[in-house]
C-alpha cells in the first residue's frame, strides 16, 4: 500500500491476556518507530528499529512489552499479560530519508482495550 | 532532560480568525522541533520543523512556526483558520537529528467556528 498500515484497527482484550499489535511501514523505509498515545495526552516513544535492530529499548515501560522486525518489514508490538493501564492506541511510524532529511510517515493506530 | 508544554488543552477560534497554538519547550542542547497535526480519525502527520536553520518555518497548509530561543518557544501560527483546520495538534522536541528521542507535549485540541 502507500502508507503505513496497522492491524488491527481495534484490539478489545481481557485483563491478563497477551495481545500481538502488527505494522507494515512504507516499502522501503528502513527506520521504523513504535509510540503509544493514551487517552488525552501526549505520544509516548516506545523503541525504534534500524533495519531489523533495535538500538533504543528504553522506551518500553515494562519487560512485558517487546517489539521485533523482521526482514526491514513487518513489525510486531507483543504485549504479555495485558494490565488496564495498557489501554492507548499504539502508532507505528516509519521514515525516508531524502534530500538530506528524514520524514516520518505514521499509520492510523491501533487502538487498545483492556477490560 | 527535555520537556514539553503547551499552553491550553483546548483553543477555539472562529472561521478566519489567527490560530495561534503555544508551546514552550525545555532543552539542554540546542533543539530540534516539531509540530504534528492529527485529524479526527486520521493518523498523525507532521505539519513543520525546526532542525537549526532558518527561525521561521514554514509548513504545510498555511501554518508556520517560529523559533524564539530567548522565549524557548515554538508557537504555531496560521493567518486565517478553516473549518478543516480542526484538529489535534502536537508540539514535540528532540535533542537529535532523528525521531527516536522526540518527546510529544500533551496536544492542543483546536475547534473553529463558523
Amino acid at each position: 500500500g502507500a502508507g503505513v498500515s496497522q492491524s488491527p484497527s481495534n484490539k478489545v482484550t481481557e485483563k491478563g491476556k497477551d495481545v500481538e499489535l502488527r505494522c507494515d511501514p512504507i516499502s522501503g523505509h528502513t527506520a521504523l518507530y513504535w509510540y503509544r498515545q493514551r487517552l488525552g495526552q501526549g505520544l509516548e516513544f516506545l523503541i525504534y528499529f534500524q533495519g531489523n535492530s533495535a538500538p533504543d529499548k528504553s522506551g518500553l515501560p515494562s519487560d512485558r512489552f517487546s517489539a521485533e522486525r523482521t526482514g526491514e518489514s513487518v513489525s510486531t508490538l507483543t504485549i504479555q499479560r495485558t494490565q488496564q493501564e495498557d489501554s492507548a492506541v499504539y502508532l507505528c511510524a516509519s521514515t525516508v530519508r531524502a534530500g538530506g532529511t528524514d520524514t516520518q510517515y505514521f499509520g492510523p493506530g491501533t487502538r487498545l482495550t483492556v477490560l | 532532560a527535555q520537556s514539553v508544554t503547551q499552553l491550553g488543552s483546548h483553543v477555539s477560534v472562529s472561521e478566519g480568525a489567527l490560530v495561534l497554538l503555544r508551546c514552550n519547550y525545555s532543552s539542554s542542547v540546542p533543539p530540534y522541533l516539531f509540530w504534528y497535526v492529527q485529524y479526527p480519525n486520521q493518523g498523525l502527520q507532521l505539519l513543520l520543523k525546526y532542525t537549526s536553520a532558518a527561525t521561521l518555518v514554514k509548513g504545510i497548509n498555511g501554518f508556520e512556526a517560529e523559533f524564539k530561543k530567548s522565549e524557548t518557544s515554538f508557537h504555531l501560527t496560521k493567518p486565517s483558520a478553516h473549518m478543516s483546520d480542526a484538529a489535534e495538534y502536537f508540539c514535540a522536541v528532540s535533542e537529535g537529528t532523528s525521531y527516536d528521542k522526540v518527546i510529544f507535549g500533551p496536544g492542543t485540541s483546536l475547534s473553529v467556528i463558523p
